[in-house]
C-alpha cells in the first residue's frame, strides 16, 4: 500500500530532551514535507525537501532540523524541545510538481 | 493581509444538499490550488489538485478556480454523512519554492 508512514503516534517528553520523528515513505516521491498543525493557527510549514540533501525552510523552521540522506526517508529533529513545540506533526510527500500532498497519519507531540 | 483566508464555519447542512466552500488569497504569484479532507484524529487526505483557472470536477465534487477575484470554491453535491470533516484549502506558487500555505480549514456537519 502506497503510504507515508510516521513514528511514533504519541510521544510525551521532557524540555530539553532530544527527539526525533521518523517518516517514511514508499511511493519514491521526490518531494517531502513537514508541518505542525495548531489550533486557531491551521497547518504551518517547517520544512521541505525537494530531492537527497536538498532541504529549505518553510515557515516556522526555528528549534527544528532535518535531513534527506535517502529519498524515502525525512526525519524530524528537535535538539532541545520546548513545550511551545506541543502540537500535532504530519509528514507529506508527493511525486513532482503536478502533484498534491500524501500525508501520514500524524505525530502527537507533547513537551512537558 | 493573510496570504490564504478561510471561514472556519462550523457549516451544518442536511444530508443531500450542496455544500460550498470558499477561501480567497492575496498573493497572486499562486499558480497551484488545492482541497483536502480532514476527518478527526487524521492527516488531511488529497480531493482535488487544479492549476491555474477553471473548474475540474471528480464525481460530486468540483473545484473552481478564480484568479481575476483570488477567490477558489470547492462543490460537494448530493452531500452525505461521511462528508463531514473539516475541508482545507491550500495553495502554491508557481517556481522552485516547494512552499505550501494552507487556509486554517472549514469544519463541515451533513445531518442525516
Amino acid at each position: 500500500e502506497a503510504q507515508v508512514t510516521q513514528n511514533p503516534r504519541y510521544l510525551i517528553t521532557v524540555t530539553g530532551k532530544k527527539l526525533t520523528v521518523t517518516c517514511s515513505q514508499n511511493m519514491n516521491h521526490e518531494y517531502m514535507s513537514w508541518y505542525r498543525q495548531d489550533p486557531g493557527l491551521g497547518l504551518r510549514q517547517i520544512y521541505y525537501s525537494m530531492n537527497v540533501e536538498v532541504t529549505d525552510k518553510g515557515d516556522v523552521p526555528e528549534g527544528y532540523k532535518v535531513s534527506r540522506k535517502e529519498k524515502r526517508n525525512f526525519p524530524l529533529i528537535l535538539e532541545s524541545p520546548s513545550p511551545n513545540q506541543t502540537s500535532l506533526y504530519f509528514c507529506a510527500s508527493r511525486a513532482g510538481a503536478n502533484y498534491g500532498y500524501t500525508f501520514g497519519s500524524g505525530t502527537r507531540l507533547t513537551v512537558v | 493581509q493573510k496570504e490564504v483566508e478561510q471561514d472556519p464555519g462550523p457549516l451544518s447542512v442536511p444530508e443531500g444538499a450542496i455544500v460550498s466552500l470558499n477561501c480567497t488569497y492575496s498573493n497572486s504569484a499562486f499558480q497551484y490550488f488545492m482541497w483536502y479532507r480532514q476527518y478527526s484524529r487524521k492527516g488531511p487526505e488529497l480531493l482535488m489538485y487544479t492549476y491555474s483557472s477553471g473548474n475540474k470536477e471528480d464525481g460530486r465534487f468540483t473545484a473552481q478556480v478564480d484568479k481575476s477575484s483570488k477567490y477558489i470554491s470547492l462543490f460537494i453535491r448530493d452531500s452525505q454523512p461521511s462528508d463531514s470533516a473539516t475541508y482545507l484549502c491550500a495553495m502554491k506558487a508557481q517556481g522552485g519554492s516547494e512552499k505550501l500555505v494552507f487556509g486554517k480549514g472549514t469544519k463541515l456537519t451533513v445531518n442525516p
